[in-house]
């Protein structure tokens, strides 16, 4: 069974500054994995999805990286802006159609 | 043009009601999913149908019962609200060739008091 970690639960950095989440999980035969992004009240939006076979994914500021011998994703943002405050949950995917999630890291973008 | 949507945003409701959760997508997608998000904020999936063909039913109570009327829409129908029922449930979607990519609604908040 997939389990999915995520250290720390909150991060609060001033404006600017870049955001490295961690996400580790236990089960190195991972289908993919995907970062998603939470505002207080409402639903996930998917940010990067990064496939098993590839090692990292890139979209504007934002890049995640996955190394499956060691358990890891890494989600970084660039030059964090106030509007980048929300939480973020990694999941891992395995190939029987589910998705194990971490708890997620509340993030806090000091203007 | 919601991809996701569920109905309602919002219910609040007494222990030992029956309430109904609607979600219906219109991206296409032939795989459908309910997950729950507890108060400590941990999502875990609780039934997922396939073309309207149940294919993961986790340990659930069977209180919890979904129902699929067609491709494009999973609704979830609980019966004797308890307390510990109160949560954040997310409808979700996927197509069957890529179904972990999955495309998650705006959540329906539920409170049992």
């Amino acid at each position: 069974k997939q389990e999915v970690t995520q250290i720390p639960a909150a991060l609060s950095v001033p404006e600017g500054e870049n955001l490295v989440l961690n996400c580790s999980f236990t089960d190195s035969a991972i289908y993919n994995l995907q970062w998603f992004r939470q505002d207080p009240g409402k639903g996930l939006t998917s940010l990067l999805l990064i496939q098993s076979s590839q090692r990292e994914q890139t979209s504007g500021r934002l890049n995640a990286s996955l190394d499956k011998s060691s358990g890891r994703s890494t989600l970084y943002i660039a030059a964090s802006q106030p509007g980048d405050s929300a939480t973020y949950l990694c999941a891992g995917g395995s190939n029987d159609y589910k998705l194990s999630f971490g708890a997620g890291t509340t993030v806090t973008v000091r203007a | 043009d919601t991809a996701v949507s569920q109905t309602p945003k919002y219910l609040v409701t007494q222990m030992g009601n029956d309430k109904s959760i609607k979600c219906e997508q219109n991206l296409g997608h032939d795989t459908m999913y309910w997950y729950k998000q507890d108060s400590k904020k941990f999502l875990k999936i609780m039934f997922s149908y396939n073309n309207k063909e149940l294919i993961i039913n986790e340990t659930v109570p069977n209180r919890f019962s979904p129902k699929s009327p067609d491709k494009a829409h999973l609704n979830l129908h609980i019966n004797s609200l308890e307390l510990g029922d109160s949560a954040v449930y997310f409808c979700a979607s996927s197509h069957v060739t890529r179904y972990n990519e999955q495309f998650f609604g705006p959540g329906t908040r539920l409170t049992v008091l």
